[in-house]
């Protein structure tokens, strides 16, 4: 499975666009791009997902590099209840295994 | 819907004492998990199931046992507590595996204190 890297931590003003950077650059053929955040130590909450081409949601958008080597989470504008670990993953078919790194850490201030 | 819903939220044992933590979903999801997260770490895999009656291994498997006798719930059995299993234990389900669209919905978690 594809390893990811996400930075540490990140701050973003509420209101404005927040960037969420996910490295993959081992990533395979078959294996999608998963975001999921957790808000406070609540369960893990799926956000969306994408293999080649851009995805956008009513939560957010992923922009996948054309060699699919990166991606970025995009939440067009932050509010302070965005604040959370997001979580970037590489997620092959038909496996069981959602492997968690320890994410970004994001926080919306006022 | 209630989602999936995790019973007990919270429970401090003992070294040595058992417990078992209950799943429930219900949203007819065939398939359904354990992980549990320690602090300042992302989650990892216990057990889960691909349907009633069926069981596998995750990543963290050992001090661990599940059931799955109803499709709508999953349990985790700890048969000997070990401070070491101090943790959050989250439960989540899914229409199936892997890609493609199948993501996984999670409960809110059990805070387990083991002393």
């Amino acid at each position: 499975d594809a390893k990811t890297t996400q930075p540490t931590s990140m701050d973003c003003a509420e209101g404005r666009a927040a960037n969420l950077p996910c490295n993959h650059s081992t990533i395979s053929g078959n294996e999608y791009v998963y975001w999921y955040r957790q808000i406070h130590s609540q369960g893990p909450q799926y956000i969306i997902h994408g293999l080649k081409n851009n995805e956008t949601n009513e939560m957010a958008s992923l922009i996948i590099t054309e060699d699919r080597k990166s991606s970025t989470l995009i939440l067009p504008h932050a509010t302070l209840r965005d604040t959370a670990v997001y979580y970037c993953i590489a997620y092959p078919r038909n496996t069981d295994k959602l492997i968690f790194g320890t994410g970004t850490r994001l926080q919306v201030f006022p | 819907n209630a989602g999936v819903t995790q019973t007990p939220k919270f429970r401090v044992l003992k070294t040595g004492q058992s417990m078992t933590l209950l799943c429930a979903q219900d949203m007819n999801h065939e398939y359904m998990y354990w992980y549990r997260q320690d602090p300042g770490m992302g989650l990892r895999l216990i057990h889960y199931s691909v349907g009633e009656g069926t069981t596998a291994k995750g990543e963290v498997p050992d001090g661990y046992n599940v059931s799955r006798l109803k499709k709508q719930n999953f349990l985790l059995g700890l048969e000997s507590a070990a401070p070491s299993q101090t943790s959050v234990y989250f439960c989540a389900s899914s229409y199936s595996l892997g890609g493609g669209g199948y993501e996984q919905y999670f409960g809110p978690g059990t805070r387990l204190t083991v002393t």
